[in-house]
């Protein structure tokens, strides 16, 4: 069964360090890969996504995340925090071909705290 | 792109009642699924919603519980049955957007609390 793992449960870094949130995911065909961020109290947003061309892709706020096949990784950057990124982050893998497409397998979630 | 309305926003349910939640979507759209969020967890995809026909449960979801209707390609509703404490949770409908490029839209959710 396909699954997607997020390495760390819970994340607290001081504004300005510099993020990044690892996603492994196990699917041996071809994927669309996603990071998705849900601010406190609110709904799940799209930060970022990949489908294909460019491994390294740039999303909203700052974002970006890399694709590393042969690794089935997509971790999630930012070169500097800010304290309005506090939130929850989840990866998520779309498993393309047969009759999977369209349906998310998400990670566990990431909490990142940034402290003022 | 597609843009999803998703009715109640949130509600409080009394244990033992059921609620059906309504997800429109703004143009035609071929998949469409359910997702529930419970509180402090991730997303858990309970079925999809296929367009005259019945849905397709994931394991651990049953229609008993969470009958699901999709009479065009525009429309969904998900009833969560019987609800008890458990059935706490945010409930998402999600669609695969019309055309090319297989972008993945999200409402932004029905947040239900059973007491």
């Amino acid at each position: 069964a396909q699954s997607v793992s997020q390495h760390n449960h819970h994340v607290i870094l001081s504004e300005a360090a510099s993020l990044e949130l690892g996603c492994n995911y196990s699917y041996g065909g071809t994927v669309n890969l996603f990071w998705y961020v849900q601010y406190p109290g609110q709904h799940l947003q799209l930060l970022l996504k990949y489908f294909s061309g460019d491994p390294l892709v740039k999303g909203i706020k700052g974002f970006e995340a890399e694709f590393i096949k042969s690794k089935f990784s997509f971790n999630l950057r930012k070169p500097s925090v800010q304290w309005s990124d506090t939130a929850e982050y989840f990866c998520a893998v779309n498993a393309l071909g047969g009759n999977q497409g369209g349906k998310l397998i998400f990670g566990q979630g990431t909490e990142l705290s940034v402290k003022p | 792109s597609a843009v999803i309305s998703q009715k109640p926003s949130r509600d409080i349910c009394q244990r033992g009642t059921s609620l059906t939640i309504q997800c429109q979507v703004d143009s035609q759209v071929t998949m469409m699924f359910w997702y529930r969020q419970q509180p402090g967890q991730s997303l858990t995809l309970i079925a999809t919603a296929n367009q005259g026909s019945e849905a397709t449960y994931e394991s651990g979801f049953v229609i008993d519980k969470f009958p699901i209707s999709r009479p065009n390609l525009t429309f969904s509703t998900l009833t969560v049955s019987n609800m008890s404490p458990e059935d706490s949770s945010i409930y998402l409908c999600s669609v695969v957007g019309p055309g090319s490029g297989n972008t993945i839209y999200f409402g932004e959710g029905s947040w239900l609390t059973v007491v």
